[in-house]
């Protein structure tokens, strides 16, 4: 049974850079079936795809975030990695990342979450 | 505002059943599977149905799913006060070449 955790900072400053990582466990991230993703959402609002990624290091991303996300994977490590760039309050959100299967085009685990505030 | 469309909340009595709606358009819903998840008050989002109307390994058959052209809908038989929760349906986007959600919709249980 695949297990994802985030890790990263839960504060970050207004026009700064918030970077996540995301270990995967029970499973490689090298695996054909996936791609791996991140998702957010923001206190009391609903879910957004935010990217995802192929372990060959192709990409995938929501067009209205597109300009400020990098997403990557390190096949060595067995985790993937997002970058968000030029924060507002508006990132405020819990951040989950989650595995998402080719075949059946679901997001099948997911990570616990981790809170992410931006504040100046 | 979300790109798939549900209402914001639902309610029944235990026992009763609960449909909750989801609607999409050609490019998500009308072309692809829909998904629906399930998320408990400050938990992760746990997937509950996909390719329309499969249920995972250890989810009730108390949950079902259909689909009908562009739009689709979560069905719970005989509510119980664990269903008590935030559903949102998702689908694969041609357009967006990526996954969609719908806004959410909170179930409560009288």
């Amino acid at each position: 049974q695949l297990q994802l955790q985030e890790s990263g900072p839960g504060l970050v400053k207004t026009s700064e850079t918030l970077s996540l990582t995301c270990t995967v466990s029970g499973g490689s991230i090298s695996s054909s079936s996936y791609y791996w993703g991140w998702i957010r959402q923001p206190p009391g609002k609903g879910l957004e795809w935010i990217a995802n990624t192929y372990y060959s290091g192709s990409t995938y991303y929501n067009p209205s975030l597109k300009s400020r996300v990098t997403i990557s994977a390190d096949t060595l490590k067995d985790h993937f990695s997002l970058n968000l760039s030029s924060v507002t309050a508006a990132d405020t959100a819990v951040y989950y990342c989650a595995n998402y299967d080719r075949q059946r085009l679901v997001f099948d685990s997911w990570g616990q979450g981790t809170l992410v505030t931006v504040s100046s | 505002q979300s790109v798939l469309t549900q209402p914001p909340s639902a309610s029944g009595t235990p026992g009763q059943r609960v449909s909750i709606s989801c609607s999409g358009s050609s490019s998500n819903i009308g072309t692809n599977t829909v998904n629906w998840y399930q998320q408990l008050p400050g938990t992760a989002p746990k997937l509950l149905i996909y390719s329309n109307n499969q249920r995972p390994s250890g989810v009730p058959d108390r949950f079902s799913g259909s689909k009908s052209g562009t739009s689709a809908s979560l069905a719970i038989s005989g509510l119980q006060s664990e269903d008590e929760a935030d559903y949102y349906c998702a689908a694969w986007d041609d357009s967006l070449h990526g996954p969609v959600f719908g806004g959410g919709t909170k179930v409560t249980v009288l």
